[in-house]
C-alpha cells in the first residue's frame, strides 16, 4: 500500500469536460510533485509544490491548473484537454523541498486520464 | 543538466538468475535513486544512495561516485520482481528529478 493516496485511480473525461485529480499524504511531508508519465516513458515532472507555494511550473498549459489548499492535499485541476493529454499522472511527496535533495519521493499509484 | 543512461533497456531471465541494471549520469550528484514501477504503474522508491551500497532483501544497489556509476542487482530473481526499474538524480539546485529511460526486467518462472 501507497503512503500516497490518488483518487480516482481511472478518468475518462470528454475535451469540454471540467475535472481534478486528487493527492493526499499524512507523512508531514512539505513538498508535493505532479507528474506525467506517457507509455513506455519515464516521468515528467509538471509541478512542485513546496511548503504550499508553487515552486516549479514546468512551462505547463494553462489547461492544467495546480492548487495545494494545505500541507496535506495536492489538486490537478483540468479543463479543455486535449487528446495527448491521455497519460498516467503521478503524485509524489518528500519531507522538504531541500534543494538538491537528499530524500526520497513517496509516489501515488497515479490516475489514469483518458481524454475522448 | 544532467544526462541519465541506463542499460540494458529490456532484459528477460529465468527465476533464480541474477540480476544486473546499470545506470550511468553526467554530473556530480549527492544521491541517487533507484524506482521500481509495476505494469499497474505505481512508483516504489527502492533505494537512495549516495555512496556505498545498500541492501534490501534480495535487492542491493551500489555507488560509485566518481566514476558516476551505479548498479542494481536483484538475487534469486522472482517473477513478481518483473517490472520497470528506473534510475534517477538530482537536477542540481532544483527539487527535479532527472530520470533515465528505465530498464524493463521480465523473469520467467
Amino acid at each position: 500500500d501507497t503512503e500516497v493516496t490518488q483518487t480516482p485511480k481511472h478518468l475518462v473525461m470528454g475535451m469540454t469536460n471540467k475535472k481534478s485529480l486528487k493527492c493526499e499524504q499524512h507523512m508531514g511531508h512539505r513538498a508535493m510533485y505532479w507528474y506525467k508519465q506517457k507509455a513506455k516513458k519515464p516521468p515528467e515532472l509538471m509541478f512542485v509544490y513546496s511548503y504550499e507555494k508553487l515552486s516549479i511550473n514546468e512551462s505547463v498549459p494553462s489547461r492544467f491548473s495546480p492548487e495545494c489548499p494545505n500541507s496535506s492535499l495536492l489538486n490537478l485541476h483540468l479543463h479543455a484537454l486535449q487528446p495527448e493529454d491521455s497519460a498516467l499522472y503521478l503524485c509524489a511527496s518528500s519531507r522538504s523541498p531541500v534543494l538538491d535533495s537528499n530524500q526520497p519521493q513517496h509516489f501515488g499509484d497515479g490516475t489514469r486520464l483518458s481524454i475522448l | 543538466k544532467n544526462e541519465v543512461e541506463q542499460s540494458p533497456q529490456n532484459l528477460t531471465a529465468q527465476e533464480g538468475e541474477f540480476i544486473t541494471i546499470n545506470c550511468s549520469y553526467s554530473v556530480g550528484i549527492s544521491a541517487l535513486h533507484w524506482l521500481q514501477q509495476h505494469p499497474g504503474g505505481g512508483i516504489v522508491s527502492l533505494f537512495m544512495l549516495s555512496s556505498g551500497k545498500k541492501k534490501h532483501g534480495r535487492l542491493i544497489a551500489t555507488i560509485n561516485i566518481q566514476e558516476k556509476h551505479s548498479s542494481l542487482h536483484i538475487t534469486a530473481s522472482h517473477p513478481r520482481d518483473s517490472a520497470v526499474y528506473i534510475c534517477a538524480v538530482p537536477q542540481g539546485g532544483s527539487e527535479k528529478l532527472v530520470f533515465g529511460k528505465g530498464t524493463k526486467l521480465t523473469v520467467n518462472p
